[in-house]
């Protein structure tokens, strides 16, 4: 298995435009996460899906921010419009019931809004 | 609710001399626990976990942890440190809506 695979690695971006970040989890596990993490905050949970369904997104910053999960394989965070103070890495995991809620994480989309 | 707390921002050791990474925990019920590392420049990848049974865990790369159930504390170890672990380290427990509370990290710093 390839693991937890995000694009882009990195993203540069003006202030006010659409930021799309993606992730595709390991097959088989139900559950998928979206972590931002800077050096003031840390790491910080942004929303989290079971079977595709969003369970709790009350780590999402504000409006401005929005994720999907269509299908098993394929989740986006959007960001829209993006400001200077969206620049973090933004993680994706996901878990299943199976591996004892074990973590598996991507490598990360850095993302900076100049 | 469920949480943990790492003390320390930074550990510094020697390479060669044991390492202890501090972790205590507050739950209800029976702890999941779990650390994870992050490399500069990666995502957070898993070392090991305590569930049930012997409370001394093993994991990756030489680390094992100790559960101590008296001391609310899921301290890591490894016995001999190399300068190659130097990294981020997460404790984590898991909740009771089955996502995992991350503490704050701890830098670990291993000294040629």
């Amino acid at each position: 298995d390839a693991g937890v695979i995000q694009s882009p690695r990195h993203e540069v971006t003006e202030m006010g435009q659409e930021v799309t970040l993606r992730c595709k989890p390991i097959s088989g596990h139900d559950y998928l996460f979206w972590y931002r993490q800077t050096m003031m905050r840390g790491l910080e949970l942004l929303i989290y899906f079971n079977n595709n369904v969003p369970i709790d997104d009350s780590g999402m910053p504000e409006d401005r921010f929005s994720a999907k999960m269509p299908n098993a394989s394929f989740s986006t965070l959007k960001i829209q419009p993006s400001e200077p103070r969206d620049s973090a890495v933004y993680f994706c995991a996901s878990s299943s019931t199976a591996s004892n809620y074990g973590y598996t994480f991507g490598s990360g989309t850095r993302l900076t809004v100049v | 609710a469920q949480s943990v707390a790492q003390p320390e921002d930074q550990v510094n050791v020697a390479e060669g001399n044991p390492l202890t990474v501090k972790c205590t925990y507050s739950v209800s019920g029976n702890p999941y626990l779990f650390w994870y590392v992050q490399y500069p420049n990666r995502g957070l990848q898993f070392l090991l976990k305590y569930i049930t049974g012997d409370n001394l865990v093993k994991g990756s790369y030489g680390f094992e942890a100790e559960f101590n159930k008296s001391q609310t504390s899921f301290h890591l170890k490894k016995p001999s440190a190399l300068v190659s672990d130097s990294a981020l380290y997460f404790c984590a427990v898991r909740d009771d809506t089955d996502k995992l509370i991350f503490g704050t990290g701890t830098r670990l710093q291993v000294f040629p």
